[in-house]
């Protein structure tokens, strides 16, 4: 079962344009993690973010936490052509001691030039 | 500093076939887990592996089973191969924190994309 859920599920934008995308979950987490894909290949980790954190940035990154909305966005400033990917949440599930990440059905982003 | 690597990269079985993947965790980690990712889905885990043994593992049948070895690769079998085993399969490592309990960031491979006919 997914944890998490992206939304939009496709997000289609301009070069230079920001793009955001959402995360909603369903049990309570210890962190939570943004990974990106491309053209299904290997996932990529872009940021991991505590569960008492409530901002965190990276570079053209941004990701917040809502605990009490149990959500997360990640914002990707001024995008980029080569930031075309699949982006998928994931946190460490909780009953099984954090050993496996549980992951959400991503977000399809295309960046046009 | 090597990341990890699987192989092969792709791989072409019929119903019924044995299959095995491998994979090698990054240098420093000791933890392995793989994970399934049918077309247009998320990931989903399969099993993980830790000093040899399976520590914990998702809802996959006994079909699908591993191993790890004393230099922390580890192989993914598959057995009596059905048509919806075609997917991409990742291996991930990483290494407990300093408290010795909690997985923190995890290390994907490129995969190996299985097509079952």
């Amino acid at each position: 079962s997914q944890q998490g859920e992206e939304d939009p599920q496709a997000l289609s934008i301009q070069e230079g344009e920001n793009a955001t995308m959402n995360c909603s979950y369903k049990t309570s987490i210890n962190n939570l993690q943004w990974y990106r894909q491309n053209s299904g290949r290997g996932l990529v980790h872009l940021i991991l973010i505590r569960s008492n954190e409530r901002e965190k940035h990276s570079g053209r990154l941004r990701v917040t936490l809502d605990t009490s909305k149990k959500s997360s966005s990640l914002l990707i400033t001024a995008s980029r052509a080569a930031d075309t990917a699949s982006y998928f949440c994931a946190s460490p599930h909780p009953d099984t001691g954090f050993q496996k990440l549980v992951f959400g059905t991503g977000t399809r982003l295309l960046v046009s030039p | 500093d090597a990341g990890v690597t699987q192989s092969p990269t792709h791989l072409i079985k019929t119903r019924g076939q044995q299959v095995t993947l491998r994979c090698s965790p990054k240098s420093g980690h000791d933890t392995v887990s793989w994970y399934q990712q049918a077309l247009g889905q998320g990931p989903q885990f399969i099993f993980q592996y830790y000093e040899e043994e399976e520590r914990q593992r998702g809802n996959f049948p006994d079909r699908f089973s591993g191993h790890q070895f004393p230099n922390y690769s580890s192989e993914l079998n598959v057995n009596a191969l059905l048509l919806g085993d075609s997917a991409l399969y990742l291996c991930a490592s990483s290494t407990l924190d300093l408290a010795g309990k909690i997985q923190e960031t995890q290390y994907f491979g490129p995969g190996t994309r299985l097509l079952v006919l």
